[in-house]
C-alpha cells in the first residue's frame, strides 16, 4: 500500500485557516486520497475525499497538487471544535480498508 | 436515524480468555468494518465483512474472527486473549456500492482492557 507522511502535530489560532499537508510520493493512478479527523474519545469520522481534482465540502477543502504527490486539507476558519488527530489515507477502492497512520493532531488556541 | 452503535462500552478480561464485541451498522449499510486502536497511534484495520462473508483482511492471527447476520450486524471475536490486545476497537460501516461508498461512519468504539 502507498504510504502518506504527515506533520506529527501542528497548532492554529481559532478562527484562522488551517492547512494540513500529506505527501504521497508513490500514489498510484488510482488511489483516493481520503480525510477523516478523530475528535477525543470519538471514532474517527469523514471528512473529505479526492482523485485528482481540488474538492470543496462543507467542512473543509481538499486541494490536490497537479503530479498528485501532495494533497492539503485546508479548514477555513478553525474552531476549537476541530481540535483532533487529521488523518490522510489512501485507498484503492471506495469503501475498501483504510490504512490509517498516526495522523496530525491539531491544536486550536483561542 | 441512529449511527453506528457498538456494545459494550468497556470491558475487562483475563488473559487467555475470550471476548465477543458486537456491532450495528447505520441504517442502509451493508458493509462493515472491524479496526483495533492502540494508545497513541492510529487505527489499524482488521477485516472487512459483506453479504456475510469476509471481504478483505488485514494482517491479523486467526485469533481474530468475525462474523456479520442477515441484519448487517456483526460480531468480532478474539480468542486467547493477549495483553497486547488490549485497546479501543472500532466497528465502521459503509455501502458496498453507489454513489455513497467511499464514506466509512465509524462508532464509539469497545475500549478492552487485558489483564
Amino acid at each position: 500500500d502507498a504510504k502518506t507522511t504527515q506533520p506529527n502535530s501542528m497548532e492554529s489560532n481559532e478562527e484562522e485557516p488551517v492547512h494540513l499537508p500529506c505527501n504521497h510520493s508513490t500514489i498510484s493512478g488510482t488511489d483516493y486520497i481520503h480525510w477523516y479527523r478523530q475528535l477525543p474519545s470519538q471514532g474517527p469520522e469523514y471528512v473529505i475525499h479526492g482523485l485528482t481534482s481540488n474538492v470543496n465540502n462543507r467542512m473543509a477543502s481538499l486541494a490536490i497538487a497537479e503530479d498528485r504527490k501532495s494533497s492539503t486539507l485546508i479548514l477555513h476558519r478553525a474552531t476549537l471544535r476541530d481540535a483532533a488527530v487529521y488523518y490522510c489515507i489512501l485507498s484503492m477502492h471506495s469503501g475498501y480498508a483504510l490504512n490509517f497512520g498516526k495522523g496530525t493532531s491539531l491544536l486550536v488556541t483561542p | 436515524d441512529a449511527g453506528v452503535t457498538q456494545s459494550p462500552t468497556h470491558l475487562i478480561k483475563t488473559r487467555g480468555q475470550q471476548v465477543t464485541l458486537r456491532c450495528s451498522p447505520k441504517s442502509g449499510h451493508d458493509t462493515v468494518s472491524w479496526y483495533q486502536q492502540a494508545l497513541g497511534q492510529g487505527p489499524q484495520f482488521i477485516f472487512q465483512y459483506y453479504e456475510e462473508e469476509e471481504r478483505q483482511r488485514g494482517n491479523f492471527p486467526d485469533r481474530f474472527s468475525g462474523h456479520q447476520f442477515p441484519n448487517y450486524s456483526s460480531e468480532l471475536n478474539v480468542n486467547a486473549l493477549l495483553l497486547g490486545d488490549s485497546a479501543l476497537y472500532l466497528c465502521a460501516s459503509s455501502l458496498a456500492a453507489g454513489a455513497f461508498s467511499y464514506e466509512q461512519y465509524f462508532g464509539p468504539g469497545t475500549r478492552l482492557t487485558v489483564t
